[in-house]
């Protein structure tokens, strides 16, 4: 079983839907939660990232963390084409806890069609 | 601008070949990372570096090498023992502290045939 499970998709949805990408993971060690966005052939790029539980919004994008499910989420409002890429998930320990690592999902490719 | 670089974009090598692939970085980041990248596998750690001189295997160091002679610089080697070398290869870099702000360079994708 991978630390970090993530729907691979593709995930295909009308413009100016709401998309919800979703990952769950094992390792109870993972402290920060962190979403990328890597368009094709291109590097990953941060988009969020979260301490611990909650909520964290920026603009359209709003990223949940329920650490007592394992389970995390990045919730994208009124989709736009320019979306379309592939989101991955990451999560790592504390510093001090040897989290000097990242442990990514495998990415869930997102089309918004017009 | 400040940013991550990795030369060349494509490249393609004869097996039993090392090659190596370049990273570079004006981000003042101490820490380096390199991944590689499979469909349907996501991102594999490969060497770390959180200061010049020093570095780490990651998940899946076998096949590889790495120097870090420069904090600028942290070049990484796939060497002919590497047995399924065809990937996307991604560099970043992130301060020592701040590892969940990692920054990516636009990646190299490496062909071995």
């Amino acid at each position: 079983q991978k630390e970090v499970e993530q729907d691979p998709g593709p995930l295909s949805v009308p413009e100016g839907a709401i998309v919800s990408l979703n990952c769950t993971y094992s390792n109870s060690a993972f402290q920060y939660f962190m979403w990328y966005r890597q368009y094709s052939r291109k590097g990953p790029e941060l988009l969020m990232y979260t301490y611990s539980s909650g909520n964290k919004e920026d603009g359209r994008f709003t990223a949940q963390v329920d650490k007592s499910s394992k389970y995390i989420s990045l919730f994208i409002r009124d989709s736009q084409p320019s979306d379309s890429a592939t989101y991955l998930c990451a999560m790592g320990g504390t510093p001090r806890g040897g989290g000097n690592k990242l442990t990514f999902g495998t990415g869930t490719q997102l089309k918004v069609e017009l | 601008d400040g940013g991550i670089t990795q030369s060349p974009k494509y490249l393609f090598r004869k097996e039993g070949q090392n090659v190596t692939l370049s990273c570079e970085q004006n981000l003042n980041h101490d820490a380096m990372y390199w991944y590689r990248q499979d469909p349907g596998q996501g991102l594999r750690l490969i060497y770390y570096s959180q200061i010049v001189n020093d570095f780490q295997k990651g998940d899946i160091a076998e096949g590889y090498s790495v120097s870090r002679e420069k904090k600028e610089s942290f070049p990484l080697t796939v060497t002919s023992a590497q047995k399924n070398p065809t990937a996307f290869y991604l560099c970043a870099s992130s301060h020592p502290g701040l590892v969940y702000e990692q920054y990516f360079g636009p990646g190299t994708r490496l062909t071995v045939t």
